[in-house]
């Protein structure tokens, strides 16, 4: 079976650091991997899609950057936060099932930036 | 752009009592995936439909695929407690999931 794992789970950083999230996929090989940013009780928006390692897609123009060192490793990262880029972080990989795909979902990361 | 407007955005409602949750959009979606989302956790695939005029049944949920595939709806009998959470639909005409804004749903005993 597969699983999707991602940490920290919490992450509380000072406005000017670093920031690096992991996320990574167990069971499968060569998904598609997305990172989305949610606000509190909203929808999710889309940051980030992979479908190959070195091959990123950018949805939206921000201080964040994505990374795909490896097959089934995704990365989020910043190297100033900004107060803005507090949120609940969302990793997920999609089945193909041809006709059409399914999203799985990670347990989020829960990053504020003081 | 917003390709997919939910509604209600809030609902609550007291046990026992029958809902139904929107997802509309003008484009045409290849599939539909409803989610049940909990407070500090990912969201969780709840079904996908496929077929225009499509219906799934899970427990008390029923899904419904429009006709044309451009539109979605949640209808919940009988809802408990359990219930509780953000339901999001999403639409994938390729290899973007383009999701709703979320209804958040509370069912007070």
């Amino acid at each position: 079976s597969q699983t999707i794992h991602q940490w920290p789970a919490t992450l509380v950083q000072p406005v000017g650091s670093p920031l690096s999230l992991e996320c990574t996929v167990e069971g499968t090989s060569n998904p598609n991997l997305y990172w989305y940013r949610q606000a509190a009780g909203r929808g999710l928006q889309l940051l980030f899609y992979s479908v190959g390692i070195g091959q990123i897609s950018s949805e939206v123009p921000q201080n964040l950057s994505a990374s795909r060192p490896q097959d089934r490793q995704f990365i989020l990262s910043s190297k100033k936060l900004l107060l803005s880029d507090s949120g609940f972080y969302l990793c997920a990989w999609t089945r193909d099932y041809q006709l059409y795909n399914e999203q799985f979902f990670g347990p989020g990361t829960r990053l504020t930036v003081l | 752009t917003q390709l997919l407007e939910q509604s209600p955005q809030f609902l609550s409602i007291q046990e026992g009592e029958n809902l139904t949750v929107y997802c509309n959009s003008s484009s045409v979606f290849s599939s539909l995936q409803w989610y049940r989302q909990e407070p500090g956790e990912g969201p969780v695939l709840l079904v996908t439909v496929v077929t225009g005029g499509e219906v799934k049944k899970l427990k008390r949920l029923t899904f419904q695929f429009g006709d044309a595939r451009k539109d979605s709806s949640l209808h919940i009998t009988a809802a408990q407690p359990g219930d509780t959470g953000l339901y999001l639909c999403a639409g994938a005409p390729g290899n973007q999931f383009y999701f709703g804004t979320g209804t958040s749903l509370t069912v007070i005993p």
